[in-house]
């Protein structure tokens, strides 16, 4: 068990609803990132948080997604309008800011989202 | 695409044989990680290594670094059934603000039979 909890496990929805997913990092971690992972694929970055300040965001990520981390602590990455090509594991992981250029990442367990 | 390519995707190997997986990367990196991930679940480090490293060990581990070929390799010694899993390279890019935005590759799917 890294530490690092996602919820939902799952999540199946209709195309064009709105879902979210909240991530809760280990608690003394202040930097936060969200990847997504598709079947047979490695996690891709999709965005990152040092304590509350979202400080780079992918080209993956649409305006259909946002992520938030209020107050420094949990996160939510909500999709508005799903499609099915949003079908994925989205993955959270957290780190310990070390100031170093080694840096290592505790994973949740994901949610995977199927869009049907 | 991504920047990591692994090699090969699947290797079936017997318990109590080595298992060598091989990762080839494009740009100039601060450090190379695998994670290990067991079907369905998060990622787990396993093993980082610097870029002005050659090698290291961890356990039953060894990760080999060749910058100049921009390739990796990981060699678990003595598997067992519960190796079985996907393993994962990732890089963390040169001259990045965020050490922890990693670039993975497609993975390989080790299984070791009993």
């Amino acid at each position: 068990d890294t530490g690092v909890s996602q919820n939902p496990r799952h999540k199946i929805t209709k195309r064009g609803q709105n879902v979210t997913f909240r991530c809760d990092p280990i608690s003394e971690h202040n930097r936060l990132y969200w990847y997504r992972q598709t079947l047979g694929q490695g996690p891709e970055f999709l965005t990152y948080f040092q304590n509350e300040a979202q400080l780079e965001k992918s080209r993956l990520l649409s305006d259909r997604f946002s992520a938030e981390r209020p107050k420094g602590s949990f996160s939510t990455l909500e999709i508005q309008r799903t499609e099915q090509g949003d079908s994925a594991m989205y993955l959270c992981a957290s780190s310990r800011d070390f100031g170093s250029t080694n840096e290592k990442l505790f994973f949740g367990s994901g949610t995977q989202l199927s869009v049907l | 695409s991504q920047q990591g390519e692994e090699d090969p995707q699947a290797l079936s190997i017997q318990e109590g044989e080595n298992a060598t997986m091989n990762c080839s990367y494009k740009t100039s990196i601060n450090n190379l990680q695998w994670y290990r991930q067991n079907s369905g679940r998060g990622l787990v480090h396993l093993i980082l290594i610097r870029s002005n490293e050659r090698e290291k060990h961890s356990g039953r581990l060894r990760v080999t670094l060749d910058t100049s070929k921009k390739s990796s390799s990981l060699l678990i010694t003595a598997s067992r059934a519960a190796d079985t899993a996907s393993y994962f390279c990732a890089t963390s890019l040169a001259g990045g603000t965020s050490y922890g935005k990693l670039t993975f590759g497609q993975g390989t799917i080790l299984t070791v039979h009993p």
